[in-house]
């Protein structure tokens, strides 16, 4: 059960949009569609931020959306604010009731 | 909305056992609960789950030395993880589970423990 792999860092403007991958393998990723995403800033603990590759709970601006082809998830942050600043984590159900996590991105805001 | 509290020892000797318990608000058979651990500046490792009828499911790197245990009737379950290292130094977080999304939807707040002599 390896971390599913993220880029360290990712960054834009306010107001522009940033995508970040997630990529996994047959086993996780590319098996279910159960992956999530969560945002974690400085100090807090992770916020739920999308679940089932692409449903937002309630709460969650549409601002964060999310995709999924094959083994790889990808989260898009649109018009970025200076709150969106934070880290972000994948996850994905694995199988047998086990889960993975991503190794994380910080996302800047220029 | 539902809230958890973890509590326990901020430091652990190498070689001894890492005891936390999580305080839940709502302890409901609804979900499964269980425990992810954060290493300083690092990313997210599941551990362990439990559902409310006792079924437990680990992260089979660290099945050898976590347990989990719960009291229902005060609202708390706890996490074990013996032969502690400097590798388990962690924020450990324990988080309700929805297992209609197979996703952690609410966390504790978290807490350090570090491994240290």
């Amino acid at each position: 059960q390896s971390a599913l792999t993220q880029p360290p860092s990712a960054s834009g403007s306010p107001g522009q949009s940033v995508t970040i991958s997630c990529t996994g393998t047959s086993s996780d990723v590319g098996a279910y569609v159960y992956v999530s995403w969560y945002q974690q800033h400085p100090g807090k603990a992770p916020k739920l931020l999308i679940f089932e590759v692409s449903k937002r709970p309630s709460g969650v601006p549409d601002r964060f959306s999310g995709s999924k082809s094959g083994y790889t998830a990808s989260l898009t942050v649109s018009g970025l604010q200076s709150e969106d600043e934070a880290d972000y984590f994948c996850s994905s159900y694995a199988g047998g009731n086990t889960f993975v996590f991503g190794t994380g991105t910080k996302v800047t805001v220029l | 909305q539902v809230q958890l509290q973890e509590s326990g020892p901020t430091l652990v000797k190498p070689s001894e056992t890492l005891s936390l318990t999580c305080t839940v608000s709502v302890y409901s058979i609804n979900y499964f609960w269980g425990w992810i651990r954060q290493p300083p500046g690092k990313g997210l490792e599941w551990i362990v789950s439990r559902y409310y009828s006792g079924t437990i499911f680990y992260n089979p790197s660290l099945e050898s030395r976590v347990s989990i245990s719960a009291d229902t009737s005060k609202n708390l379950f706890s996490v074990s993880l013996t032969s502690v290292t400097a590798a388990d130094t962690a924020i450990y977080y324990c988080a309700r589970g929805n297992s209609d999304w197979y996703v952690f939807d609410i966390w504790g707040r978290g807490t350090l423990v570090t491994v240290s002599s």
